[in-house]
C-alpha cells in the first residue's frame, strides 16, 4: 500500500525566510504528486501539481515542488514566506485507480 | 455547481445516535470521495465512488460506517450508533474520473462533534 510521509510535523519561520517542507512516498511505479493547503477555517485547496514533464512544477502564490524519482520525494518550497503562507499544507500521491493517500499534514507558522 | 457542497457544517451528537452527513459532488465530475480529517493525523481516506462501479470501502474504519451514491450524484455518508472517537471533520471531493492524471476538489467539511 502507499503511504506518504511529510517530515515536519510544525514549522516556524520568520517572514521573509525560504520554506522546504519535505515530502517522501512509497509507491515504485507511475504516481500523480500534489500539495495541497488549507488556511485557517478554509477547505483544502490545490497549490500545484506534478502528472509528468517537468519534474520542476510552478504553484499558486508563489510555490514550487521539485518531483525527484531516485527519491522518491516531493518537496515544497518557496524562497520568501510571507505571513499569509500560515497554513497547513499537506502532500498526497495517486496512482491508478486509487484514491488519494495524504501525509499526516506540515503545520506552518509564519511570524512577522 | 460551483464547488463541492457539504451539509450541514457542523453536527453535535450524543454518543449512540445515528448520523447522516451529505455531499453534493460538482456537476459532470463522476468520482466521489470521502476522507476524515483528525487532529495530527492528516487525512484518512474512507470510501471512494467512481462511476457505476463498486465502491472502494476499504478505508472504513468499522461497520458502522456506509455511505452510498444516488444517481452518480448526491453522497451521504451514515454513521451509525456514533463514539466519541468518531468526532472528526469529515471532508468530501470529487474530481472528474480515474484519480490518474485529475484533481480532486474538496468541499468544506463537516465537522462532527460526539459527546
Amino acid at each position: 500500500a502507499q503511504s506518504v510521509s511529510q517530515h515536519n510535523h510544525h514549522v516556524i519561520l520568520s517572514e521573509a525566510a525560504s520554506l522546504e517542507l519535505g515530502c517522501n512516498y512509497s509507491y515504485g511505479g507511475t504516481v500523480n504528486l500534489f500539495w495541497y493547503v488549507q488556511y485557517p477555517g478554509q477547505h483544502l485547496q490545490l497549490l500545484l501539481k506534478y502528472f509528468s514533464g517537468d519534474p520542476l512544477v510552478k504553484g499558486i502564490k508563489g510555490f514550487e515542488a521539485e518531483f525527484i524519482k531516485s527519491k522518491f520525494s516531493f518537496n515544497l518550497r518557496k524562497p520568501s514566506v510571507q505571513w499569509s503562507d500560515t497554513a497547513e499544507y499537506f502532500c498526497a500521491v495517486s496512482s491508478g485507480n486509487t484514491p488519494l493517500v495524504f501525509g499526516k499534514g506540515t503545520r506552518l507558522s509564519v511570524i512577522a | 455547481g460551483a464547488g463541492v457542497s457539504q451539509s450541514p457544517s457542523n453536527k453535535v451528537t450524543e454518543k449512540g445516535k445515528d448520523v447522516e452527513l451529505r455531499c453534493d459532488p460538482i456537476s459532470g465530475h463522476t468520482a466521489l470521495y470521502w476522507y476524515r480529517q483528525s487532529l495530527g493525523q492528516g487525512l484518512e481516506f474512507l470510501i471512494y465512488f467512481q462511476g457505476n462501479s463498486a465502491p472502494d470501502k476499504s478505508g472504513l474504519p468499522s461497520d458502522r460506517f456506509s455511505a452510498e451514491r444516488t444517481g452518480g450524484s448526491v453522497s451521504t455518508l451514515t454513521i451509525q450508533r456514533t463514539q466519541q472517537e468518531d468526532s472528526a471533520v469529515y471532508l468530501c471531493a470529487s474530481s472528474l474520473g480515474v484519480v490518474m492524471n485529475t484533481e480532486a476538489f474538496f468541499g468544506q467539511g463537516t465537522r462532527l462533534t460526539v459527546v
